[in-house]
């Protein structure tokens, strides 16, 4: 079966540095997305990845590994306002995306 | 600005009783997605569209069916809704499939059912 990872919840500091986890078993794979939600609201787009290595966009990075399956998301210079969910998927060899069940992320002041 | 656009944001409706949902997008995307998302769950796919050809998922229950009359818009019919059924709807468009265009969501129904 097709199986995405991620920690259920992780709690943060205002002004630290956060990485949230994603490890991830599917048929193939066609890039992994990074999206954002905060409570009642859609998930939004932060990051793509489909080769090795780190991207960054601002304050946010991600990284991916495929020989390992994992990938991460990097948050630095953390603010009260990143204070959501946070969803990874997989693109798997059918262009289906396969999603994890997304990371809490709590901060605190 | 282009965007997707779900109304009512908040539906109530009663046991047994049908109900629609509705999507709009003005980004001209080829595709559009239906998701159910359950609190603290991934967002599970009921089925999309690619121009006018539906796939369905194969364990979308036949209580949840879809129109897409033009490029436009997109409904979500449940045609008796459960307790189960309970849920945030979201729906979502892309560019296309086989590719690595992202999707992009409407803020979502959350659905109640009394």
């Amino acid at each position: 079966g097709q199986n995405i990872d991620q920690p259920t919840e992780m709690t943060a500091t205002e002004g630290a540095i956060v990485q949230i986890n994603c490890t991830y078993q599917t048929s193939g794979f066609n890039g992994l997305f990074w999206y954002q939600q905060h409570a009642g609201e859609a998930p939004t787009f932060l990051s793509y990845n489909v080769l090795d290595g780190l991207e960054e966009k601002g304050r946010f990075s991600s990284f991916l590994s495929r020989s390992k399956g994992y990938s991460y998301l990097l948050l630095k210079e953390l603010q009260m306002k990143d204070s959501a969910s946070y969803l990874c998927a997989v693109m798997d060899s059918n262009y289906q995306l396969i999603w994890g069940a997304g990371t809490k992320l709590i901060i605190k002041p | 600005d282009a965007m997707v656009i779900q109304n009512p944001r908040y539906q109530v409706t009663q046991f047994g009783k049908p109900v629609t949902l509705s999507c709009s997008q003005t980004l001209n995307h080829n595709v559009m997605y239906w998701y159910q998302q359950k609190s603290s769950q991934a967002p599970k796919l009921l089925f999309h569209y690619y121009d006018k050809d539906f796939n369905n998922e194969a364990d979308t229950p036949d209580n949840f069916q879809s129109r897409r009359p033009n490029t436009s818009f997109c409904f979500l019919d449940i045609r008796s809704p459960g307790l189960g059924d309970a849920a945030m709807y979201l729906c979502a468009t892309s560019r296309g499939t086989g590719d690595n265009s992202p999707l992009h969501f409407g803020n979502g129904t959350r659905l109640t059912v009394t």
